[in-house]
């Protein structure tokens, strides 16, 4: 009965592939996050849902590309790795605007 | 320059002392504050919310806001060696957008 969850967990790649991370919750929320968590721990915003609509794409490049198929999940896939992409990315939901967001439990993702 | 910023510490308390973290932005508009205590390996959990002028307790935790000066704080009493952790301070600035600090790390010597 996870409110928000992301899977995989962990997710080891090489540079070039494509992979994907899925996301769901089950809180209600009508808006979806996607942040990515580098090295030094700075929580960046990369997409915004709300009602499965994209709402912010903040100048992430286009080899990332979410997938909202409904209100309750959020995905990411990810074409053409780079080394760069290593990071922690995490899901998170929020009901009304000025409330908190709840998070998944993030993945580590690593291109080597 | 950073919207939401915070000072990176790594900031050290002696357990039972009072830890004062401190968080501005740049937004006027904000609208709404969070504190989240991060964990190693862990995902960002909820401490406090605060939406208005002043103080908000809850339990060992005290948050306070001062929207003139655009500076949100959090304080712990009586620090445990269970609160050594990150502490992201939030900001809610409309249109669906939560702007995140890059964090004080709080260390509690036992």
């Amino acid at each position: 009965d996870t409110a928000v969850s992301q899977t995989p967990k962990y997710l080891v790649t090489q540079m070039g592939n494509d992979k994907s991370i899925k996301c769901e919750q089950n809180l209600g929320h009508d808006t979806m996050y996607w942040y990515k968590q580098d090295s030094k721990k700075f929580l960046k915003i990369m997409f915004s849902y709300n009602n499965k609509e994209l709402i912010i794409n903040e100048t992430v490049p286009n080899r990332f590309s979410p997938k909202s198929p409904d209100k309750a999940h959020l995905n990411l896939h990810i074409n053409s790795l780079e080394l760069g992409d290593s990071a922690v990315y995490f899901c998170a939901s929020r009901g009304p605007l000025n409330t908190e967001a709840f998070f998944g439990q993030g993945t580590r993702l690593t291109v080597v | 320059q950073k919207e939401v910023e915070q000072n990176s510490g790594p900031l050290s308390v002696p357990e039972g002392a009072i830890a004062s973290l401190n968080c501005t932005y740049s937004d006027r508009g904000s609208q709404s504050f969070f504190w989240y205590r991060q964990y190693s390996g862990k995902s960002p959990e909820l401490i406090m919310s605060i939406y208005s002028n002043g103080d908000k307790e809850d339990g060992r935790f005290t948050a306070q806001l001062n929207k003139a000066s655009q500076y949100v704080s959090l304080l712990i009493r009586d620090s445990q060696p269970s609160d050594s952790a990150t502490y992201l301070c939030a900001v809610y600035t409309g249109g669906f957008k939560t702007i995140f600090g890059a964090g004080t790390r709080l260390f509690v010597k036992a």
